[in-house]
């Protein structure tokens, strides 16, 4: 069982949808990161989060410490939101979720 | 934030030949950059952390003399795949963790690699 869990898989949604995908993690750790890869397969850090909750743009993510689980979520989502979502736990290294493919349908 | 550049973007090369692939932090002074590896439909993978001056970290099942990390400045990390086989077709990616409490991310644009 990997460490650190993303769901769901795939997701499709349409234009104006709200967005969640989540992310549990059964280890300690020190800091999650929500991360976003592009079709051409750059990655974007969108949050790094240790407690609570933040916020930039239409992207808010937050965070569990006790129930080990963080949530990314899109309001208003655009078709340019489609890209694969990855969370990733800093643990003594980084140990990436196996990504959350989204589309967004205009 | 920090800049972090990869080249090159992809690379096609014969099965035996060596490949480097360079991560320069353009604004940041990078005393630690990590290399991963991402197989088609799966998540990226550490390959090894790079330290500036001193050998690289490798990850368990990560062959290190297969996989030459150099890190001699504090802006330029080189990752080498040496006697390269069709199953080192992978896409490679740097990254470097800005230091404090905020640490944040910043990846390179990734390299990709085909084997023939």
């Amino acid at each position: 069982k990997n460490e650190v869990e993303q769901s769901p898989q795939n997701l499709t949604a349409q234009e104006g949808e709200f967005i969640t995908i989540n992310c549990s993690y059964s280890v300690g750790i020190s800091a999650l990161h929500w991360l976003q890869q592009h079709p051409g397969g750059g990655i974007v850090s969108l949050f790094m989060l240790s407690s609570g909750k933040k916020k930039h743009g239409r992207l808010i993510a937050t965070i569990n410490i006790q129930e080990k689980h963080s949530s990314l979520h899109i309001t208003a989502s655009h078709p340019r939101d489609s890209a694969v979502y990855i969370c990733a736990a800093t643990v003594d290294k980084l140990v990436f979720g196996a990504g959350t493919i989204l589309r967004v349908k205009s | 934030g920090a800049v972090v550049s990869q080249h090159p973007s992809w690379v096609i090369c014969k099965s035996g030949t060596s490949v480097k692939i360079e991560c320069r932090s353009l604004d940041f002074q990078a005393t630690t950059m990590f290399w991963y590896r991402q197989f088609p439909k799966q998540s990226l993978m550490l390959m090894a952390t790079s330290n500036e001056g001193s050998k690289a970290t490798y990850e368990q099942g990560v062959e290190k003399d297969k996989f030459l990390i150099n890190h001699a400045s504090l802006t330029l990390s080189t990752l080498t795949v040496t006697s390269a086989h069709p199953e080192d077709s992978s896409f490679y990616i740097c990254s470097v963790e800005t230091s404090g409490s905020n640490g944040e991310l910043f990846f390179g644009e990734g390299s990709r690699l085909t084997v023939l």
